[in-house]
């Protein structure tokens, strides 16, 4: 039992790339959640997913999408990385609403140049 | 919506002291009150959560107290060791709401 994992650990972008954040978990959670972690800010919701199919915006959803067309990933997408997108990127799951416990992935370190 | 906020930032404490952070929250519907431990480049876990049914809640060397009055909830951690030098964030949600709100998070450094 994994639990939650993510990919990759670490990435180096340059402005305007492109690149996906894969979150898999396999406790057949129904609600799964991207944050990002910065410095001073604690954890800020970008998106979250309440069931396979459907997404929603957190706090913070400007130039991020995502996608969960199976029950066990949520996908996080920059579709044109800027500097301010340089973050350590959380994805969590839990079974059921706020009130729940979330379990954390292993976090993404993406820098973006 | 929800907004946490928590105090202190820092806190540096000596071996086998007490420690307490402190959040304050806006929603007076939040009913669900989470803290998590995160220690250095590693991910947050929960340690311990509360509800709004009740007023306390202890673990071994750690408890919640949570004021609904006051909109308040503190976490106390007694007779302090190194390992729980992290950083600690506070959380507050509802039922009925789909995520959590955090706060900004206390960075405890345990000095040996």
């Amino acid at each position: 039992n994994a639990g939650v994992t993510q990919t990759p650990k670490f990435r180096v972008l340059k402005t305007g790339q492109s690149m996906t954040l894969l979150c898999a978990q396999d406790m057949n959670h129904e609600y799964m959640y991207w944050y990002r972690q910065d410095p001073g800010m604690g954890l800020r919701l970008i998106h979250y997913s309440v069931g396979e199919g459907t997404t929603a915006k957190g706090e913070v959803p400007d130039g991020y999408n995502v996608s969960r067309l199976k029950k066990q990933n949520f996908l996080l997408g920059l579709e044109s990385a800027a500097p301010s997108q340089t973050s350590v990127y959380f994805c969590a799951s839990s079974y059921s609403m706020g009130t729940d416990t979330q379990y954390f992935g292993p976090g993404t370190r993406l820098t973006v140049l | 919506g929800e907004n946490v906020e928590q105090h202190p930032s820092t806190l540096s404490v000596q071996e086998g002291d007490s420690a307490v952070i402190k959040c304050t929250y806006s929603d007076s519907a939040s009913n669900y009150f989470p803290w998590y431990k995160q220690e250095l480049g590693k991910r947050p876990q929960l340690i311990i959560d509360i509800r709004s049914n009740v007023g306390e809640k202890k673990d071994q060397r750690i408890a919640v107290t949570l004021n609904k009055t006051a909109k308040h909830f503190s976490l106390h951690i007694t007779e302090t060791q190194p390992e729980d030098s992290a950083v600690y964030f506070c959380a507050a949600s509802s039922t009925g709401r789909r995520a959590l709100t955090f706060g900004s998070g206390t960075r405890l450094q345990v000095q040996p």
